[in-house]
Order: C-alpha cells, then sequence, then structure tokens
C-alpha cells in the first residue's frame, strides 16, 4: 500500500475557478501534513501545514484534513496562471521521524 | 530569498571526480537534510542529521558521504559518481528532527554526472 497517494494530474483549472486538490495517507497516527508547491526546475516551498481536523485557511489557501478518513486536501481560490505548477502532499509519519511525500498534482491554470 | 543557502547552483562533474555541495542555514534549525530529485519524481530522503549527527541514511551509495561540521552547515561530498545519479539534491533544515513542523528547502543543486 502506498504511503501517501495523489492523483498526478494534470489538473487543468480555468482562471478565477476553485482548484482542489487531493491526497490519501496510511499511517493512520500521523500527526502533521504539509502542502508544498514546486515550479518547474525549483525546490519545494511550503505553502500550507495543518495538524488537527477541520479548515485551516492561509489568504487563497485552505487545506482540510480529516484524520478519520485519511484524507488531507488543498483549495486555491480564485487560481490564477502563476498557481500552475506542482503540489506536494507531505506527511509526518508517527510511526519515525521522516516526512514522506506524495507523487505530486500537476496542477495547469487555464487562462 | 531562501533561508536555506545551497552552492553550487549547478555542476557538471566527471565519473572520476570528487566534488562537494555545501548548504547554509542561520534560522536555528537543529535538523539537515538531504534530498535527491529526479525529473518528475517527489523528492528521496537520502541523510538526516539531527544535533549534528548522523540520525538516518537511507541506504544511500558510499559514493555520497555527507558531513555537518556545525549546526548551521552541511557537506554532501561526492565521488565515483555514475550518470543516473544526475539529479536535483536538495537541502533543507527543520526546527526539530521530528518532522513535525515541515521543512525549509534550499535552491538546490543541479547536479550532471557525464
Amino acid at each position: 500500500q502506498k504511503e501517501v497517494e495523489q492523483n498526478s494530474g494534470p489538473l487543468s483549472v480555468p482562471e478565477g475557478a476553485i482548484a482542489s486538490l487531493n491526497c490519501t495517507y496510511s499511517d493512520r497516527g500521523s500527526q502533521s501534513f504539509f502542502w508544498y508547491r514546486q515550479y518547474s526546475g525549483k525546490s519545494p516551498e511550503l505553502i500550507m501545514s495543518i495538524y488537527s481536523n477541520g479548515d485551516k485557511e492561509d489568504g487563497r489557501f485552505t487545506a482540510q484534513l480529516n484524520k478519520a478518513s485519511q484524507y488531507v486536501s488543498l483549495l486555491i481560490r480564485d487560481s490564477q496562471p502563476s498557481d500552475s505548477a506542482t503540489y506536494l502532499c507531505a506527511v509526518n509519519m508517527n510511526r519515525d521521524d521522516k516526512i514522506i511525500f506524495g507523487k505530486g498534482t500537476r496542477l495547469h491554470i487555464l487562462p | 530569498d531562501t533561508e536555506v543557502t545551497q552552492t553550487p547552483k549547478h555542476l557538471v562533474m566527471g565519473m572520476t571526480n570528487k566534488k562537494s555541495l555545501k548548504c547554509e542555514q542561520h534560522m536555528g534549525h537543529r535538523a539537515m537534510y538531504w534530498y535527491k530529485q529526479k525529473a518528475k519524481k517527489p523528492p528521496e530522503l537520502m541523510f538526516v542529521y539531527s544535533y549534528e549527527k548522523l540520525s538516518i541514511n537511507e541506504s544511500v551509495p558510499s559514493r555520497f558521504s555527507p558531513e555537518c561540521p556545525n549546526s548551521s552547515l552541511l557537506n554532501l561530498h561526492l565521488h565515483a559518481l555514475q550518470p543516473e545519479d544526475s539529479a536535483l539534491y536538495l537541502c533543507a533544515s527543520s526546527p526539530s528532527s521530528t518532522g513535525g513542523y515541515g521543512y525549509t528547502f534550499g535552491s538546490g543543486t543541479r547536479l550532471t554526472v557525464v
């Protein structure tokens, strides 16, 4: 069973719409969850972290966590062409001190 | 500007060369990491240093040798690499080694082995 799963995409979303990115994870005891944005040829940039069930909002970004369903998502409101990137879901598994990355979802915002 | 600085940004080396990648952070973070990333793949953990001690080595070949001279610096020494080692090498730091706060990545070193 893969530990952190994401749909690889590409996910195409019209400019101004809401982009919804999803992630599931295998370790029920996981405590910390992160979303990274990575532009082509660049390093990952931490954009959201979430630790408890519910929603966490930061500007146009909302992270949602449901530990019972082992599911974490990222919503991007009013999508802009500059949001086009690969979004990596990352989970700090409870069993060790590593952060496990999903394979990433490529997001393409259509002008 | 990233708070984790990596040098050089690009490196081309032959299979018989010896080179080093350098990473520096001044955020007071106690954990530092080396990751390798191939195109269209997620970052792959190589080494973890916690309080300047190697705490995780993900069965990386010995041609990669990490070093942590002090709490702000992390090096990766390269020797006798193979073309398949060509990748983006990322350094990251974190306030603690438990990973609970997420990582700050440097801009990476794009390595090409010829």
